[in-house]
């Protein structure tokens, strides 16, 4: 089946970028997602990028995209405490078809 | 996007009571999602609750152990039958696919479950 690997842990200095990877295995993916999960809390929608495309920018955040490698990553610009959190990587083959998850990559701002 | 509440927020239980997990939509929605997160782990999908039919189950997860009800298109209901500890968790609803991007989800904020 469908397979999303992150790596568990990154921890940058607050000022500095943040570079968050996953990569996947079904090459039928359509849609790939970026969510954050702060501490006690749900999951919120960070972004998300269409596989015909390769890059996604929205502010501080940029999403690239390798469909080649099945590769996608979340780069944070200008990194602050209040991003702290679990980044989940998320992926769907489009339709209604169900959205499989990452294994989710806590990211630690030290101040 | 869709503004999702869970009740309860957090509960602590014995061990063979069951627990009913309801989550409720400000606007009506398609599909509905139930996801166990246990401990330190990515999200499990449980089932699809779409209104008016039965509960989707993914593999590893049956009716009789986690019954879903979807009386109408802004809510929905998890119930964790029979609990023993392997089944602390985080139990989180989302909704989808939005007017949006499909398969779009949005969550609500889970439901923390504690078993002694």
């Amino acid at each position: 089946g469908e397979d999303v690997e992150q790596s568990l842990f990154l921890s940058v200095r607050e000022g500095d970028s943040s570079v968050i990877n996953c990569t996947y295995t079904d090459s039928s993916s359509t849609y790939l997602y970026w969510y954050k999960q702060e501490p006690g809390a749900g999951l919120q929608l960070l972004t998300y990028i269409f596989s015909n495309m390769d890059m996604k920018q929205d502010q501080r955040l940029t999403v690239l995209l390798n469909k080649k490698d099945k590769h996608l990553s979340l780069r944070i610009a200008d990194t602050q405490t209040g991003d702290s959190a679990i980044y989940f990587c998320a992926e769907s083959s489009g339709g209604y078809q169900k959205v499989t998850f990452g294994t989710g990559t806590k990211l630690q701002v030290i101040p | 996007s869709a503004v999702i509440s869970q009740k309860p927020s957090r509960d602590i239980c014995q061990r063979g009571t069951s627990l009913t997990i309801q989550c409720q939509v400000d606007s009506q929605v398609t599909m509905m999602f139930w996801y166990r997160q246990q401990p330190g782990q990515s999200l499990t999908l449980i089932a699809t609750a779409n209104q008016g039919s039965e509960a989707t189950y993914e593999s590893g997860f049956v009716i009789d152990k986690f019954p879903i009800s979807r009386p109408n298109l802004t809510f929905s209901t998890l119930t964790v039958s029979n609990m023993s500890p392997e089944d602390s968790s985080i139990y989180l609803c989302s909704v989808g696919p939005s007017s949006g991007v499909m398969n779009t989800q949005y969550f609500g904020p889970g439901t923390r479950l504690t078993v002694l």
